[in-house]
């Protein structure tokens, strides 16, 4: 079946300008993360949704950063003024969610080139 | 103490040598435990679920200590395509959360 699918694979944009990153998890999970990861760093933690619970947004690393999740179902990861230090993979993952926690699954990341 | 904490490696051994990770915990309400495998410049993929009473799927074995909080991964008879980073994975506890990851070990396995 079909997995998590991010777009765009890959985002180039000069410094400043707002960017927004697509996610479309597996039909049927109701949660949804984004994380980012810089070259050979581990993976950090933005924000989690979860069914129609207000998002845990505590790894959002400034006000830039903001996150919608529509119709329980498709998320956008919006960065407003990039800076260079935004460069990064940015991962969505899915999970069943519920009250036992289950994998996530990661869909292939957008990389995010600030000039 | 970090939350999830690895030895970053990397850990190099020849085709067809045993290897164990470690990988401790500092958050004694955690209930779930996965080890994910990451290749290079690819997204992580869940490698397998680490249960209480320890599980094996083929040469992976996973192990859990609840009362030192660690959980482990033995990988017997390596193979070159087993070199990859290895990140644990660990729930932050209570019914709310999410799932930290540690920054992986990584493994190389040479001919």
């Amino acid at each position: 079946g079909a997995g998590v699918s991010q777009s765009p694979s890959n985002k180039v944009t000069e410094k400043g300008k707002d960017v927004e990153l697509r996610c479309d998890p597996i039909s049927g999970h109701t949660a949804l993360y984004w994380y980012r990861q810089s070259l050979g760093q581990g993976l950090e933690f933005l924000i989690y949704f979860q069914g129609n619970s207000a998002p845990d947004k505590s790894g959002l690393p400034s006000d830039r950063f903001s996150a919608e999740r529509t119709g329980g179902s498709v998320s956008t990861l919006t960065i407003q003024r990039t800076q260079q230090e935004d460069s990064a993979v940015y991962l969505c993952a899915s999970s069943l969610g519920g009250p036992h926690w289950e994998p996530q699954h990661f869909g292939d990341g957008t990389r995010l080139s600030i000039l | 103490r970090k939350e999830v904490e690895q030895d970053p490696g990397p850990f190099n051994v020849p085709e067809g040598a045993t290897v164990a990770f470690n990988c401790t915990y500092s958050n004694s309400a955690s209930q779930s435990f996965f080890w994910y495998r990451q290749d290079c410049r690819k997204e992580p993929k869940l490698l397998m679920s680490v249960y209480s009473s320890g599980n094996e799927d083929g040469r992976f074995t996973a192990q859990l200590n609840r009362a030192s909080q660690y959980i482990s991964l033995l990988i017997r008879d390596s193979k070159l395509s087993d070199s990859a980073t290895y990140l644990c994975v660990v729930n932050r506890g209570g019914s709310q959360g999410n799932l930290i990851f540690g920054k992986g070990t990584k493994l190389s396995v040479k001919p």
